[in-house]
């Protein structure tokens, strides 16, 4: 299966506990997404890369929040000292970066903060 | 205001309706354009992207107005397997944000017998 890749599927976790979710994009893809989704909302952006360029990160997300991609080819996202409010899906997404390019997504990984 | 806004929703229609959505962005430097489909407890997939000149697709059918900063998503003789989330997606073309794919909050349809 060559398409985007994420892991875990479905992660419960503490309060107050430190999360790491990992997504591989499409080999050939420069570019990777990673958004936020909860119930009855669109996607919500979170941050880009551009290989292992960061290009934005939201100014929605606190500094709890941190994302990576080492080697222009997997991505971390990493969620420190969770709350119940970061409980969602999380969605990452890859595209070769040409602008009207289709943005293939992963099955996203649900989080569950007690 | 947001950067995508959508019709909130949700629209119940009978198959065999002919149903619109609407979609406006805030950024006069946005690029392109899609429509995604979301099922429930599913990813978004792509439906259509959104040429300035309109385009069909089958039922389907997404409009640009750049005067007017929306696009329009148009599906006729709907089916019950019509029935989703549909969103539209703007690309930042400008600045620091180029190349950011921003959505709209999703539009509801559900097709009913």
């Amino acid at each position: 299966d060559t398409g985007v890749s994420q892991n875990p599927r479905h992660k419960i976790t503490k309060r107050g506990q430190n999360v790491t979710f990992r997504c591989d994009p499409i080999s050939e893809h420069n570019r990777l997404y990673w958004y936020r989704q909860t119930l009855g909302q669109g996607p919500e952006f979170l941050t880009y890369f551009q290989n292992e360029a960061q290009l934005e990160k939201s100014r929605l997300l606190s500094d709890r929040f941190s994302a990576e991609r080492p080697k222009g080819s997997f991505s971390t996202l990493e969620i420190q000292r969770t709350e119940q409010g970061d409980s969602a899906m999380y969605l990452c997404a890859s595209t070769r970066g040409a602008e009207n390019e289709k943005l293939f997504f992963g099955s996203g990984t649900q989080l569950s903060v007690l | 205001r947001k950067e995508v806004e959508q019709d909130p929703g949700p629209f119940n229609v009978p198959e065999g309706a002919t149903v619109a959505f609407n979609c406006t962005y805030s950024n006069s430097a946005s690029q392109s354009f899609f429509w995604y489909r979301q099922d429930c407890r599913k990813e978004p997939k792509l439906l259509m992207s959104v040429y300035s000149s309109g385009n069909e697709d089958g039922r389907f059918t997404a409009q640009l107005n750049r005067a007017s900063q929306y696009i329009s998503l148009l599906i006729r003789d709907s089916k019950l397997s019509d029935s989703a989330t549909y969103l539209c997606v703007v690309i930042n073309a400008g600045g620091t944000s180029y190349g950011k794919l921003t959505f709209g909050q999703g539009t509801i349809l559900t097709v009913h017998p």
